[in-house]
């Protein structure tokens, strides 16, 4: 079946520093791929997507492009913020089938 | 534009005892899901309402777990005998078109369920 494996967490950076959150996946066909972020005492909400390979998705300068050749969707941004820290899922669906999640990754960013 | 509401927030119940938590969807989303939370996992379907009908529980332990959605609308999912294992955050998201390729998926802040 469909599975997302998420880099283990959690991560700890600076405030500037660049951010990478990897993100690989196993389907059969072309899946779509998101990325939604659950900040502290709030409901999980998309961040970006991309429904197609060589797509970039962007938002909130995050940034994640579809690899099919190493069925990848890392999330990365040039220069983080205290703001950022919080819990983010990759995530992948097929046709109207149901979204499947990784386990999470915890960012937190120190002034 | 109200976003997806849950509740109760927090429910502590022990053992064998019953629980149940309601939802109610964006206005106008036909799609509603439930989605289980398991502390240091990601998001796990247990069941989707497309309208008042069922589209895919797969993964929902149905000889304790039960959910409906009266109407198309609101929404209640009930554990019934409860086991420790079922400790975890439940999710309720909704959807414009059911259509994940395209659309997204909208959560509430969600209910945490331990049992002792």
């Amino acid at each position: 079946g469909n599975s997302v494996t998420q880099m283990e967490g959690p991560v700890t950076l600076s405030e500037e520093a660049f951010l990478t959150i990897n993100c690989t996946y196993t389907a059969t066909g072309y899946p779509s791929l998101f990325w939604y972020v659950q900040y502290p005492g709030e409901g999980l909400q998309l961040l970006l997507k991309a429904t197609k390979a060589d797509d970039k998705g962007s938002n909130k300068g995050f940034e994640a492009t579809y690899r099919k050749e190493t069925t990848s969707f890392h999330l990365e941004k040039g220069s983080v913020q205290v703001s950022d820290s919080a819990v983010y899922f990759c995530a992948l669906s097929q046709g109207a089938q149901k979204l499947v999640f990784g386990q999470g990754t915890r960012l937190t960013i120190n002034p | 534009e109200a976003g997806v509401a849950q509740s109760p927030r927090y429910k502590i119940i022990e053992k064998r005892q019953s629980v149940a938590f309601w939802c109610n969807p964006i206005s106008g989303h036909a799609t509603l899901y439930w989605y289980q939370q398991i502390l240091g996992q990601g998001p796990k379907l247990l069941i989707q309402f497309q309208n008042n009908g069922v589209v895919d529980d797969s993964q929902l332990p149905k000889d304790r777990f039960s959910a409906e959605r009266l109407k198309g609308v609101d929404s209640t999912l009930k554990i019934q005998p409860a086991k420790l294992e079922d400790s975890a955050v439940y999710l309720c998201a909704s959807s414009l078109d059911g259509h994940l390729n395209t659309g997204e998926l909208f959560f509430g802040e969600g209910s945490r369920l331990t049992v002792l």
